[in-house]
């Protein structure tokens, strides 16, 4: 079984300022962790992942996230937030064994950027 | 560049009817899933298939049903719909093959609202 927990439910942070959401995981095998976002009533937008190689993975709009094996943890930050930034964030995970593996997502966080 | 293609964007339907939701993966994709969003709530894994056959299975009710055709679309048949279905739904499409990057590339989804 593989799971995903985001403990925060909402995340505020003044714009400029820098950012992190929380997420942990658990799977069985290798894991490939995701970070996707989504604006009101609109799908899930992909931002970055970490499959395999270096523990810190650079994706789109200036969002980086940290692999920690020990840790298994998965936390998504960037260094100046933008009131643009403020959306539902997902983290999610899968196994990386086989095939055809879904993603599990958790439950998301709110981010909130205030000007 | 060609993304996944949902339809329709918005269903309104009455309890006990039936709907249908299409999903179009992003060529060369051979590997789609449904998820269904509920309010406020995290996506939920529905089913998957590989290649035309059912991969993987997860929350999917006996009343829903899928299938993936030669041209790798793929259907989300519902029958005796309950309001408790009103949901987002998703479809998502990767390739498992050679050239397989891990991420699942979502559609901006189906919008059902059961009355």
């Amino acid at each position: 079984a593989q799971s995903v927990a985001q403990p925060e439910d909402q995340v505020n942070v003044a714009e400029g300022n820098p950012l992190t959401v929380k997420c942990t995981y658990s799977v069985s095998g290798n894991p490939y962790l995701f970070w996707y976002v989504q604006y009101p009533n609109r799908g899930l937008q992909f931002l970055l992942k970490y499959i395999t190689g270096d523990n810190l993975v650079k994706g789109s709009y200036g969002f980086e996230a940290e692999f920690n094996k020990s840790q298994t943890s998965f936390h998504l930050k960037k260094p100046s937030a933008l009131v643009s930034d403020s959306a539902l964030y997902f983290c999610a995970v899968r196994d990386g064994r086989g095939s055809a593996r879904q993603l599990t997502f958790g439950s998301g966080t709110q981010l909130t950027v205030l000007p | 560049a060609a993304g996944v293609i949902q339809s329709p964007r918005h269903l309104i339907k009455e309890k006990r009817e039936t709907a249908t939701l299409k999903c179009y993966p992003i060529p060369r994709h051979d590997t789609v899933y449904w998820y269904q969003q509920g309010p406020g709530q995290d996506p939920q894994f529905l089913i998957s298939f590989y290649e035309k056959m059912q991969s993987d299975k997860g929350s999917i009710p006996d009343r829903f049903s899928a299938q993936q055709f030669s041209d790798y679309h793929s259907e989300l048949n519902m029958s005796s719909l309950e309001l408790g279905d009103s949901a987002l739904y998703f479809c998502a499409s990767t390739s498992e093959g050679a050239r397989n990057t891990g991420e699942l590339f979502f559609g901006e989804g189906s919008r059902l609202t059961v009355l």
